[in-house]
């Protein structure tokens, strides 16, 4: 199975702040990869696909990049509805496999 | 509008079985996999199953197989998931979710559907 890493697990900032999410995977899935954001008591909410491409309806500030083992999530100027749980998923293979979750709290 | 609404959660005991149903609409329900995503109390999310829209091919994660059955119905519009031998450590939302056409990324939700398994 492909592991997924991501750092940090807890990212503390401030409305405005440039933020930074890294996903590893423990093997190459060129660019297989999502990633979902989720706030407490709703179902995930897929924002980007194929590393890079942007679902429709996700606002332009954010930004993913990386292929083979790494890859980011970039928040260009963080805003209060931004404030949840990030998660990164391959599907170069089966099983398909969920980083550990990256919590973006307010500073 | 792309709604899927999942039922059957609830307390089951050790050992027992809970069959889970979600109910999909506002697209061409066969045109796309669908999947199982659960996440336990606090904790993140794990793939369970998923299964292409004529229902030919399944996946599953190595921790159900065996125990867990993905279905579909087209004509009922419908996903399902068996769910046999249960032990605590299933205890979980479980989200029915949809894919996008040519990704196995999860486009669409539901709500989510509580299993608790304990004595």
């Amino acid at each position: 199975d492909i592991q997924m890493t991501q750092s940090p697990s807890t990212l503390s900032a401030s409305v405005g702040d440039r933020v930074t999410i890294t996903c590893r995977a423990s093997q190459s899935i060129s660019t297989w990869l999502a990633w979902y954001q989720q706030k407490p008591g709703k179902a995930p909410k897929l924002l980007l696909y194929k590393a890079s491409t942007l679902e429709g309806g996700v606002p332009t500030r954010f930004s993913g990049s990386g292929s083979g083992t790494e890859f980011t999530l970039t928040i260009s100027s963080l805003q209060p509805d931004d404030f949840a749980t990030y998660y990164c998923q391959q599907y170069n293979s089966y099983p398909l496999t969920f980083g550990g979750g990256t919590k973006v709290e307010i500073k | 509008e792309v709604q899927l609404v999942e039922s059957g959660g609830g307390l089951v005991q050790p050992g027992g079985s809970l069959r889970l149903s979600c109910a999909a609409s506002g697209f061409t329900f066969s045109s796309y996999w669908m999947n199982w995503v659960r996440q336990a109390p606090g904790k993140g999310l794990e793939w369970v199953a998923n299964i292409k829209g004529d229902g030919r091919t399944i996946f599953y994660v190595d921790s159900v197989k065996g125990r867990f059955i993905i279905s579909r119905d087209n004509a009922k519009n419908s996903l399902y998931l068996q769910m046999d031998s249960l032990r605590a450590d299933d205890t979980a939302v479980y989200y029915c979710a949809r894919d996008i056409e040519s990704h196995r990324v999860s486009e669409y939700w539901g709500q989510g559907t509580l299993v608790t398994v304990s004595s």
